[in-house]
């Protein structure tokens, strides 16, 4: 799987909307690009994927430019809750039976300002 | 939504015991469950995948005596840390995908284990 890079932290102001980057130089045809969060003490939270198309869903959007190697997470309206490690995560393509290990770099800790 | 749950959250236990944590797909059926392990200010760290009714694939360095799996139906694996000691104190995490569809794995709770 391809290695990402990620800041290591980032702060936000809250209501205003957080972008975080994910530089995937090495990504193949193949690799998704998928985010996590973790809230401090809790599991992984599954946030988006997209090959390389943007995605858009309730939570963020997911912007992957034209050559793939890098994307970014918009999270339109950050809220306190927000507050997060954030981790970009490169995988191949899912199969119907795929045993999907996911490799955890060391993301991003995004910090909401009140 | 898919929703994965963990058992206990939390435990306590003196060195030398086992400790059992279970990891269930309460809406979905799993052939593969993956346990993580994460130690403070770390990123997590792929243990073991837990494949139903056949034997667990550990990642290098995990000892398979220490760290015992059992994936016995197609919503329950167990990670069993045997011997348990104070430096297998961290917080255990397992995941799970929805077999015969693509869509991404979701992640339990999270237990927190502390060995005194």
């Amino acid at each position: 799987d391809a290695k990402t890079t990620q800041p290591p932290s980032m702060d936000c102001a809250e209501g205003r909307a957080a972008n975080l980057p994910c530089n995937h130089s090495t990504i193949s045809g193949n690799e998704y690009v998928y985010w996590y969060r973790q809230i401090h003490s809790q599991g992984p939270q599954y946030i988006i994927h997209g090959l390389k198309n943007n995605e858009t869903n309730e939570m963020a959007s997911l912007i992957i430019t034209e050559d793939r190697k890098s994307s970014t997470l918009i999270l339109p309206h950050a809220t306190l809750r927000d507050t997060a490690v954030y981790y970009c995560i490169v995988r191949s393509l899912l199969s119907n039976f795929g045993n999907e290990k996911l490799t955890f770099g060391t993301g991003t800790r995004l910090t909401i300002i009140p | 939504g898919a929703v994965v749950s963990q058992h206990p959250s939390w435990v306590i236990c003196k060195s030398g015991t086992s400790v059992k944590i279970e990891c269930r797909s309460l809406d979905f059926q799993a052939t593969t469950m993956f346990w993580y392990r994460q130690f403070p200010k770390q990123s997590l760290m792929l243990m073991a995948t837990s494949n139903e009714g056949s034997k667990a694939t550990y990642e290098q360095g995990v000892e398979k005596d220490k760290f015992l799996i059992n994936h016995a139906s197609l919503t329950l694996s167990t990670l069993t840390v045997t011997s348990a000691h104070p430096e297998d104190s961290s917080f255990y995490i397992c995941s799970a995908r929805q077999t015969g569809v693509r869509v991404p794995s979701h992640f339990g709770p999270g237990t927190r284990l502390l060995v005194l």
